[in-house]
């Protein structure tokens, strides 16, 4: 059974443009957070979302970020017009309902 | 708003000593959860606590857990060079049960020869 999948592993963007990131839950979790850790620093929670829906996005900035997870394909967390305070690991879990979330592998994200 | 706090946030042992990290939270909790974080790399989950007085061991870790004190502890016992890793305590509340995970600080922890 594959783990959480995310990709790419790093990247690097330029101050103005837009991230995508992606997220693949293990198989049978239909349960998706995302969590941003910034260097040296613990991980903070962003998003939860199931297929089609946001149940959580308290943790979401208000501006240039938003996350979906359509009923097919993996979940996105998209960063428009990247700035370098948004350069950190950005870790997504999955989870069956209310169990313990296992972590992927994070997307290392540079903005220059 | 939920707090979680470690201590000590920097760790440096000797290999064969015993040593505590303490994980402090501010309100009622569901679970608490014990991950390890190698430098680069993602999270690996350690340990789940769910109830007053759960003790779980694996290895020369164990950890515990006080719903009443609002406390957990990772104990280390005989440390080993492999153990070096940041460890983090983190926190699912009742209220957002199933929704999200309150981080610590992280415990960064080196054992040296």
């Amino acid at each position: 059974n594959a783990g959480v999948m995310q990709n790419p592993r790093h990247l690097v963007r330029r101050r103005g443009q837009e991230a995508r990131l992606r997220c693949s839950p293990m198989k049978g979790h239909s349960h998706v957070y995302w969590y941003r850790q910034l260097p040296e620093e613990g991980l903070k929670f962003m998003v939860y979302l199931q297929k089609e829906n946001i149940i959580d996005e308290s943790g979401m900035p208000k501006e240039r970020f938003s996350a979906e997870f359509p009923k097919e394909g993996p979940s996105i967390l998209r960063i428009q017009q990247v700035v370098r305070g948004d350069s950190a690991a950005y870790f997504c879990a999955s989870s069956p309902r209310g169990q313990t979330q296992y972590f992927g592998p994070g997307t290392r994200l540079l903005v220059l | 708003e939920l707090k979680v706090e470690q201590n000590p946030l920097f760790l440096s042992m000797q290999e064969g000593k015993n040593y505590t990290i303490y994980c402090n939270y501010s309100t009622t909790s569901d679970r608490l959860y014990w991950y390890r974080q190698d430098p680069g790399k993602s999270l690996e989950s350690l340990f789940v606590l769910l109830s007053n007085g759960a003790v779980k061991q694996e290895g020369r870790l164990m950890a515990s857990l006080d719903t009443k004190a609002r406390l957990s502890t990772l104990h280390i016992t005989a440390a080993v060079h492999d153990l070096s890793a940041t460890y983090f305590c983190a926190v699912d509340t009742v209220e957002t049960s199933g929704s999200r995970l309150t981080f610590g600080e992280g415990t960064q922890l080196t054992v040296n020869p």
